[in-house]
């Protein structure tokens, strides 16, 4: 079956510019986790969903960050006046509900900011 | 709050040659998982192994193992005769019992040469 997709694969924007990452979880999977992977700050969680819930926007770096989830499903992640330090790898990963000890996780979006 | 420490930032053998990634942990969490995760050049994480506070019993598949110890709140994975193609980042992560965000370790790059 199609595992988690993530597009663009890669972004290059200019510092000030606005980004739109998308994420495409596994069919079936209501909850959603977005991470990032940069040079400094290694692997690290920004947000997830769980089906219609609030969101747990505790990992969101900066209000430059925020997330939305359509329809349960797809994802975008959006990030505002983008700085130099946003430059790193947006990943991506789903579940099933309940099963955060299961997360599979999508190719990645690397994002560059000039 | 969940820490997870690799000490080793990078580590270089040479083909056939065993190695084993460290992994300690710091958590207040009396049910809580483990993982150990590989990222190879692509850059996808691909899961190797989740291992539950309950179940101590080391495990192996193939030529991986991993030892589990709660008294040292460590979680440690040994490569057996490593091959070229087990050059990766290695990252081990927490995952608390009732939490939803996976904490990561730094990564351990392994560099297996011919």
């Amino acid at each position: 079956g199609a595992g988690v997709s993530q597009s663009p694969s890669n972004k290059v924007t200019e510092k000030g510019k606005d980004v739109e990452l998308r994420c495409d979880p596994i069919s079936g999977h209501t909850a959603l986790y977005w991470y990032r992977q940069s040079l400094g700050q290694g692997l690290e969680f920004l947000i997830y969903f769980q089906g219609n819930s609030a969101p747990d926007k505790s990992g969101l770096p900066s209000d430059r960050f925020s997330a939305e989830r359509t329809g349960g499903s797809v994802s975008t992640l959006t990030i505002q006046r983008t700085q130099q330090e946003d430059s790193a790898v947006y990943l991506c990963a789903s579940s099933f509900p309940a099963r955060a000890d299961t997360q599979y996780f999508g190719p990645g979006t690397r994002l560059t900011v000039l | 709050a969940q820490k997870v420490t690799q000490a080793q930032t990078e580590i270089s053998v040479v083909e056939k040659e065993d190695v084993t990634l460290d992994c300690v942990y710091e958590t207040r969490d009396t049910t809580y998982y483990l993982f150990w995760y590989k990222q190879p050049p692509s850059g996808e994480l691909v899961f190797l192994i989740r291992r539950n506070s309950f179940d101590e019993q080391n495990e192996i598949s193939g030529r991986y193992s991993w030892n589990f110890q709660k008294s040292t709140s460590s979680f440690n994975f040994t490569i057996t005769a490593s091959q070229v193609v087990d050059s990766a980042v290695y990252f081990c992560a927490l995952l608390p019992g009732a939490g939803n965000m996976l904490t990561f370790g730094g990564g351990t790059r392994l560099m297996v040469k011919p």
